[in-house]
Order: structure tokens, then C-alpha cells, then sequence
């Protein structure tokens, strides 16, 4: 079975520039996290989604906003990118979000540079 | 606020040494769970345990075993006989029942770099 797909791997943006990052969870997995990992730091919780609706946001201004698609894939969007947004981002796919301990599954992250 | 602190920034030991990683964590819960990941450096979070705060019963899987201390709220991870190939960071991280409204995201350590030296 495939585990957490993210794409793309790696992308370099300009300041100011949109970008999109896309997530396909565990098959049969209903919650995708996502999760930003600056350089030497452990990651940071961004947004929740479980059945397609929000069900957490993390302290990160409205630049970022996310959605999940009926299949349950999902996409981040950060907008007006400044330098310090360059990090790892990491999807987390669970079968019910985390509840009653599940399991949080990663994937292999994109790396964004903003130059 | 829930918080996990790996007070360890990098270690380095000798192929074949035994190495313990430490994690220390806060939360105002009675439920909760406990996690370890490794990170290579392609960056993908590689689960390695789950703990729930009810199971006290260190654990042992090969070469890994954990210990799981409520009283001290540790959550320690030894590695017997190290390889080269656990060379990585070891992130420590902990997921409560009531984390914001509905959701329950995980509280990441700062992770402690190992280095493996043949």
C-alpha cells in the first residue's frame, strides 16, 4: 500500500510569490495534518482537516490556508511568501485525526526555498 | 500548554555503544499519547512507537526498547548496539485528548541529532 504522498519534493519561490502543496493521505484515511519544519526545529502544526472540514489551525497567519478534496487529498496554499516561510512541509495522514492515540503517518515532505 | 523538551541537541556515539535518548514532557491531561519519529536526512517522519499514558510497560522492539515514566513524565528511547544506519533525528512527541477544538495535532520536541561513527 502506498503510504503519504506530497508533492512537489522540492520548489524554490520568489517573495511574494503563491505557492501550492499537495497531499495524498494513506488509503482509507479520513485526516490529513499539516506541519512546517523550519531548519533545526521540530515540526509545528499548521491546519487539521478530517472529513473535509477544518477541525484544528495552528498559530500561522491567513497567508495559509488549506482544503481537503471528497477523495481526501489536500492542498496548502501559502500566499504572499516571505523568506522565513522556507521549511519542510509535512502532510500527516491518520485514519480519524489522531483520536484515541492512532497513529500519525508522515509523508516525505516538499521542500519550499523562497529566495 | 503542552510542551516536550529533548534536552539533548546531538549526540555522538560509537558503533556498537548503547545511547538513550531523553524526552520530558508537560501537559494538564490524564490522557495522552506519546510518540517517537525518526528523521533521515530525506526528511520523512519514520514512526517508531506509540505510547497511551495508561500503559506504563516499558517496550522492547530489537535493538529499540523505550521507558515510560509518569511520575517523572519521561518518555526515554535506548538504543542497544548502535548502527550506522540509525544515524538521524529523534523527535519525541506528544498528542492530548483536548488539543484545540476537535483536534489533535502532535507537540514535537526539538529532536535530538545521532550520529553513528563507524
Amino acid at each position: 500500500d502506498a503510504g503519504v504522498t506530497q508533492s512537489p519534493t522540492h520548489l524554490i519561490k520568489t517573495r511574494g510569490q503563491h505557492v501550492t502543496l499537495r497531499c495524498s493521505p494513506i488509503s482509507g484515511h479520513k485526516s490529513v495534518s499539516w506541519y512546517q519544519q523550519v531548519l533545526g526545529q521540530g515540526p509545528q502544526f499548521i491546519f487539521q482537516y478530517y472529513e473535509k472540514e477544518e477541525r484544528g489551525r495552528g498559530n500561522f497567519p491567513d497567508r495559509f490556508s488549506a482544503r481537503q478534496f471528497p477523495n481526501y487529498s489536500s492542498e496548502l496554499n501559502v500566499n504572499a511568501l516571505l523568506l522565513g516561510d522556507s521549511a519542510l512541509y509535512l502532510c500527516a495522514s491518520s485514519f480519524n485525526g489522531g483520536r484515541s492515540g492512532n497513529t500519525i503517518y508522515f509523508g516525505e515532505g516538499s521542500w519550499l526555498t523562497v529566495v | 500548554a503542552q510542551k516536550v523538551t529533548q534536552a539533548q541537541t546531538e549526540i555522538s556515539v560509537v558503533e556498537k555503544e548503547d545511547v538513550t535518548l531523553d524526552c520530558v514532557y508537560e501537559t494538564r491531561d490524564t490522557t495522552y499519547y506519546l510518540f517517537w519519529y525518526k528523521q533521515p536526512p530525506s526528511g520523512e517522519l519514520v514512526f517508531l512507537i506509540r505510547r497511551n499514558s495508561f500503559d506504563e510497560q516499558n517496550e522492547i522492539s530489537g535493538r529499540y526498547s523505550w521507558n515510560f515514566q509518569k511520575s517523572t513524565s519521561s518518555f526515554n528511547f535506548t538504543i542497544t548496539a548502535s548502527q550506522v544506519v540509525d544515524s538521524a533525528v529523534y523527535f519525541c512527541a506528544l498528542s492530548d485528548l483536548y488539543s484545540g477544538a476537535g483536534s489533535y495535532q502532535l507537540t514535537f520536541g526539538k529532536g535530538t541529532k545521532l550520529s553513528v561513527i563507524p
